[in-house]
């Protein structure tokens, strides 16, 4: 069965670094998100991206957050300098079809964790 | 900007009771959809629903859509231990496409 993949499944990193997290979405889709989840918290969006743009994006996707596609297969989301309260577990999803319709596809998730 | 809420936060029931939680959000929604985490995993989509007063069922599980399509409910007849997770409900507005999670409902479930 397809199924998004996400590199790497935890990362550690030093307040003020560069973090660069990678999704493969599953291939026939064509909507891409980004979901972050504090530990036990909810799980809150970020940024959807859809023909090589972004459609919709959060408050929490301020300028120190980006996303992109490079090729024809991944979907990045790096965040340019951390903070400590980027901590969370990110998960990228994708999904196919008409823009408000359609479930989601989860990856396994991204642990972050700043130090 | 739109909210979800979603109550209770936690439930604790023995093995065979009956569990539900509710969701309800600030603006009408265009459909609603509920997501399952195992614990340590990832949201895994259970069903969408779209059309005012909808109710559908999963074998021990049913799932409505309020009239005014602001609220929905979900529904575990008879619990067993697999059951456990968060329960999230999810929901898009009539202004956009992006999903919006509600806080989730833990259950947990004493065999």
């Amino acid at each position: 069965e397809p199924e998004v993949t996400q590199t790497p499944s935890h990362q550690v990193t030093q307040m003020g670094q560069e973090v660069i997290l990678r999704c493969v979405p599953i291939s026939n889709h064509l909507y891409f998100y980004w979901y972050r989840q504090i530990l036990g918290q909810k799980v809150e969006f970020l940024v959807s991206f859809y023909n090589n743009e972004i459609s919709e994006k959060s408050e929490i996707f301020d300028d120190q957050f980006s996303v992109e596609r490079p090729d024809g297969s991944n979907f990045t989301l790096k965040i340019r300098s951390t903070k400590l309260e980027d901590s969370a577990m990110y998960f990228c999803a994708s999904k196919w079809g008409d823009r408000d319709t359609g479930e989601l596809f989860f990856g396994e998730g991204s642990r972050l964790t700043v130090l | 900007g739109q909210q979800v809420m979603q109550i209770p936060q936690y439930q604790h029931v023995q093995e065979g009771e009956d569990f539900t939680t509710y969701c309800n959000s600030s603006t009408t929604l265009s459909n609603i959809q509920w997501y399952k985490q195992r614990p340590g995993g990832h949201p895994v989509f259970l069903i969408q629903l779209v059309k005012s007063g909808e109710v559908k069922k999963q074998k021990r599980l049913t799932f409505q859509f309020g009239e005014a399509k602001k609220n929905s409910s979900l529904h575990i007849t008879a619990t067993q231990t697999t059951d456990v997770g968060t329960y999230f409900c999810a929901g898009r507005d009539n202004q956009g496409g992006k999903l919006i999670f509600g806080q989730g409902t833990e259950l947990s479930v004493k065999p």
